[in-house]
């Protein structure tokens, strides 16, 4: 078992704030390292599929970097829209073993 | 392209009673997951197929759950009987080819058992 861990658990910002939060996860047997957003009564969606050390990726104002020496990722989202609410889940699978560990999801709260 | 289909969308049933979830992948995806998502916790695996075959289902509660996916295609999993902690949300995942592969997710089955 892969131990994934998100932080903060819960977030609450104005509309127009930045914000950010973590995914930590072990650095030794790493693979790739999935974004996903997942919004009420929807279906949960991909965001980013990040492999290499140093790797960045941005979506509109949404974006990742990683850091797999040290075992952490960011998700930074830039002026915070109320479209932007809803829990952010990231999800490692291993080198070796062929299943997906997720973390326990920050979820965000963005106040009009 | 047509996502992952889930019916049903919400299920209400006591406790010692069955129910039965259905997943239709995307058209193409030979891996099919399900997935258990209690409140506060991060998705669990239940079990994952590869085409009709089982790839892993060491975390089904085998004595309650079961799981096919009959022709490669749709699946089915059921609980029967339900127990009040199997409220959760229940998610259907596909991917094309194996479990690093980016996998794309069904609007899930909220369960409660009362």
């Amino acid at each position: 078992i892969l131990n994934v861990e998100q932080s903060p658990q819960s977030l609450h910002v104005q509309e127009g704030d930045s914000t950010n939060f973590t995914c930590s996860f072990p650095s030794s047997n790493f693979y790739a390292l999935h974004w996903y957003r997942w919004e009420t009564a929807k279906s949960p969606e991909a965001l980013f599929v990040m492999t290499l050390n140093g790797d960045e990726k941005k979506k509109g104002r949404i974006s990742a970097t990683l850091n797999t020496k040290e075992g952490y990722s960011y998700l930074y989202i830039k002026g915070s829209q109320p479209e932007d609410s809803a829990t952010y889940l990231c999800a490692s699978p291993p080198n070796t073993g062929n299943q997906f560990y997720f973390g326990t999801g920050t979820s965000l709260t963005v106040i009009p | 392209e047509a996502g992952v289909a889930q019916s049903p969308r919400y299920k209400i049933i006591e406790k010692r009673q069955s129910v039965a979830f259905w997943c239709n992948p995307i058209s193409g995806h030979a891996t099919l997951y399900w997935y258990q998502q209690i409140l506060g916790q991060g998705p669990k695996l239940l079990i994952q197929f590869q085409n009709n075959g089982v790839v892993d289902d060491s975390q089904l509660p085998k004595d309650r759950f079961s799981a096919e996916r009959l022709k490669g295609v749709d699946s089915t999993l059921k609980i029967q009987p339900a127990k009040l902690e199997d409220s959760a949300v229940y998610l259907c995942a596909s991917s094309f080819w194996g479990a690093r592969d980016t996998q794309y997710f069904g609007p899930g089955t909220r369960l409660t058992v009362l």
